[in-house]
């Protein structure tokens, strides 16, 4: 199994740019969360995603950040327009028919976000 | 608000030694505690999961603690080992979400 694969690695934009943020799921999880990771704020939870619907985006800072999942194998995290504060890594994860907590959390290897 | 603290930002052992991590929270009542690895440049690596009504729990060199009294669990480490270097991550379980402590460095030196 390739694990969560997210795409690109690192991404390099100017503010006020679009960005969007690519995740593949492990294939047979139907649960999918998107995290931001940054020094001061640690890893923070964006949205969670169950069978394709979003449950829960309390998470997302502001409109600017939108989310979708249009298949089981694929989310995509966009920010529209991008700022500097934006800059983190940004971490997809995927687990098992999650059910509060009994099934643990797959991760990708992140993409380091860099807005100039 | 809903807090999880983990104790010290970085942890300096020497090999051989147990490595006692902390993770205290408030205004939560999980079901489900569990801890990650963490090492630079990658995502976050499952070690643990621990229930409500566990006590402790064990996997080889790792025990976890979790304490619904308290709202503290303690993650150990046995026998570290220079390999054991990482950040180490608590997670509190909700049904829509799972968050995540701020992390302990753990540095273990040979």
């Amino acid at each position: 199994d390739a694990g969560v694969i997210q795409s690109p690695r690192h991404e390099v934009t100017e503010m006020g740019q679009e960005v969007t943020l690519r995740c593949k799921p492990i294939s047979g999880h139907n649960s999918l969360f998107w995290y931001r990771q940054t020094m001061m704020r640690g890893l923070e939870l964006l949205i969670y995603f169950n069978n394709n619907v979003p449950i829960d985006d309390s998470g997302m800072p502001e409109d600017r950040f939108s989310a979708k999942m249009p298949n089981a194998s694929f989310s995509t995290l966009k920010i529209q327009p991008s700022e500097p504060r934006d800059s983190a890594v940004y971490f997809c994860a995927s687990s098992f028919y999650w059910t509060g907590g009994n099934e643990k959390l797959f991760f990708g290897s992140g993409t380091q976000l860099s807005v100039l | 608000s809903q807090k999880i603290e983990q104790n010290s930002e970085a942890l300096n052992i020497q090999e051989g030694k147990t490595a006692t991590l902390t993770c205290n929270y408030t205004n939560y009542s999980p079901a489900y505690l569990q801890w990650y690895r963490q090492d630079p440049g990658r995502g976050p690596v499952f070690l643990l999961l621990i229930r409500e009504n566990e006590k402790e729990k064990r996997k080889e060199r790792l025990k976890v603690t979790f304490d619904t009294t308290l709202k503290q669990s303690l993650f150990h480490i046995t026998a570290s080992q220079p390999a054991d270097s990482a950040t180490y991550l608590c997670a509190l379980a909700g049904l829509h979400d799972m968050r995540f402590g701020a992390g302990t460095r753990l540095t273990v030196k040979p």
